[in-house]
């Protein structure tokens, strides 16, 4: 089954610390990966691509294929970086119906992560 | 660009009443989403229109009835509204290529509607 994983609800630091939101996913086929995060009762934001390998507000990721992580990482946290982050993945969903097939791509988001940086 | 836009930012309805959410976007993208966003459980996509007339069930579709008429706009409308479907729903866009025709499949979302059902 595809799925991703965001095994923290929260997590909790002080202004400067080093953060790590941890995102594992489950696909069977090259992914592709994606950081959102949604500010304060604001819209989502794409934050950064694995193929594009960015960084972007200091935060970088790392595809770990070995490990199936993609997790989000950056050495001294701000206040300005408290939100909420989810991890996406990009599936292909194929539907079946009588003789014809379709399909199209969509996201598969985490749970999320709800980054307080403290200061 | 206004990206993404959606109407209402809030509304609150009785359980059975109806409602239509409206959803516009002015990036030329085919593809179009409806996301709910509950807590604890992220988004999960309730519809999906992959270009001006089509549409198709995502996860959560049950309660819920879209309309894609042209390729700038895509309402979702509640037929009979439930304390179930209190959430923050939002609008989702994507198209594009990236260099050499490499299609993109990041999304650009609305900034949400948030509906209470009493």
């Amino acid at each position: 089954a595809q799925r991703v994983t965001q095994p923290e609800k929260l997590l909790s630091v002080f202004k400067g610390a080093p953060v790590e939101l941890k995102c594992n996913y489950s696909y069977s086929g090259s992914p592709e990966l994606f950081w959102y995060v949604q500010y304060s009762r604001q819209r989502l934001q794409l934050l950064l691509r694995h193929i594009s390998r960015e960084s972007i507000k200091g935060f970088t990721a790392d595809l770990n294929k070995g490990e199936t992580s993609f997790h989000l990482k950056k050495p001294f946290a701000q206040e300005e970086d408290s939100a909420m982050y989810y991890c996406a993945l990009r599936s292909l969903f194929t539907r079946k119906i009588y003789m014809f097939s379709g399909g199209y791509n969509k996201l598969i988001f985490g749970a999320g992560t709800r980054l307080a940086v403290h200061p | 660009n206004a990206g993404v836009t959606q109407t209402p930012k809030f509304q609150v309805l009785k359980t059975g009443q109806s409602m239509t959410l409206q959803c516009a976007q002015d990036m030329n993208h085919n593809s179009m989403y409806w996301y709910r966003q509950d807590p604890g459980m992220g988004l999960r996509l309730i519809y999906y229109s992959a270009s001006e007339g089509t549409t198709d069930k995502g996860e959560v579709p049950n309660g819920y009835n879209v309309s894609r008429l042209n390729k700038r706009e895509f309402s979702l409308r509640l037929e009979s509204a439930a304390p179930s479907q209190t959430s923050v729903y939002f609008c989702a866009s994507r198209g594009g290529v990236r260099g050499q025709g490499v299609p993109t499949y990041e999304q650009y979302f609305g900034p949400g509607t948030r509906l209470t059902v009493t």
